[in-house]
């Protein structure tokens, strides 16, 4: 199995920081990364898919970058509506793998 | 607009069957471009993947849950199922049934999520 790795387990931030939030895989992945916000009480939304592709909809504050077995989450200038739990997640072989999440909180 | 909702017993005993379905609305469960999954959450912790579907019942199960978990899929009512016998506490979780892209390889929509409790 791929291990998925994301650090830092949660960071402490305020409006208008910049965090990044890294994940590193156990093997090459190469661009079969994903990145999830979630809430509480709510289902995981899809924000980078392809480690760097932006989904619809999604604030161009978030970019993802990486490739291989290193990757990162930037947050550029954070909203008080980013205040979640962030999952990466592999999609380059089964059993699909997520990361143990990183909390972004006040 | 594509949506996801799971429904089943919110409560089930130890030793038995969990059981949950998921029905698809606005759009077709036998479109050759995505498979159908389920993923778990237990109080607490992070996400586990349980295993997804394709419409003709090609299956991929996590390893760590394959001896008890069965996916399966009704193209005539656009639904998908999951079982997962023989549960312990440790199976107590918010179930979610998701959409998975084959080609970009991601789980997008979800549904709300259903939130199953093992205990007698």
């Amino acid at each position: 199995d791929i291990q998925m790795t994301q650090s830092p387990s949660s960071v402490s931030a305020s409006v208008g920081d910049r965090v990044t939030i890294t994940c590193r895989a156990s093997q090459d992945i190469r661009s079969w990364l994903l990145w999830y916000q979630k809430k509480p009480g709510k289902a995981p939304d899809l924000l980078i898919s392809s480690a760097s592709n932006l989904q619809s909809g999604v604030p161009s504050r978030f970019s993802g970058s990486g490739y291989g077995t290193d990757f990162t989450l930037t947050i550029s200038s954070l909203r008080p509506e980013d205040f979640a739990i962030y999952y990466c997640q592999q999609a380059r072989s089964f059993p699909l793998t997520f990361g143990g999440g990183t909390k972004v909180e006040i | 607009q594509k949506q996801l909702q799971e429904s089943g017993p919110g409560l089930v005993k130890p030793s038995e069957t969990l059981s949950l379905t998921c029905t698809v609305s606005g759009g077709s469960i036998s479109s050759s471009s995505y498979s159908w999954g389920w993923i778990r959450q237990p109080p607490g912790k992070g996400l586990e993947w349980i295993g997804d579907i394709y419409y003709d019942g090609d299956t991929n199960y996590n390893p760590s849950l394959k001896s008890r978990v069965a996916i399966s899929v009704d193209t005539s009512t656009n639904q998908f199922s999951l079982k997962l016998n023989s549960v312990t506490a440790a199976d107590t979780a918010v179930y979610y049934c998701a959409r998975w892209s084959r080609s970009v390889g991601c789980f997008d929509p979800w549904g709300q999520g259903a939130l199953v409790s093992v205990s007698s």
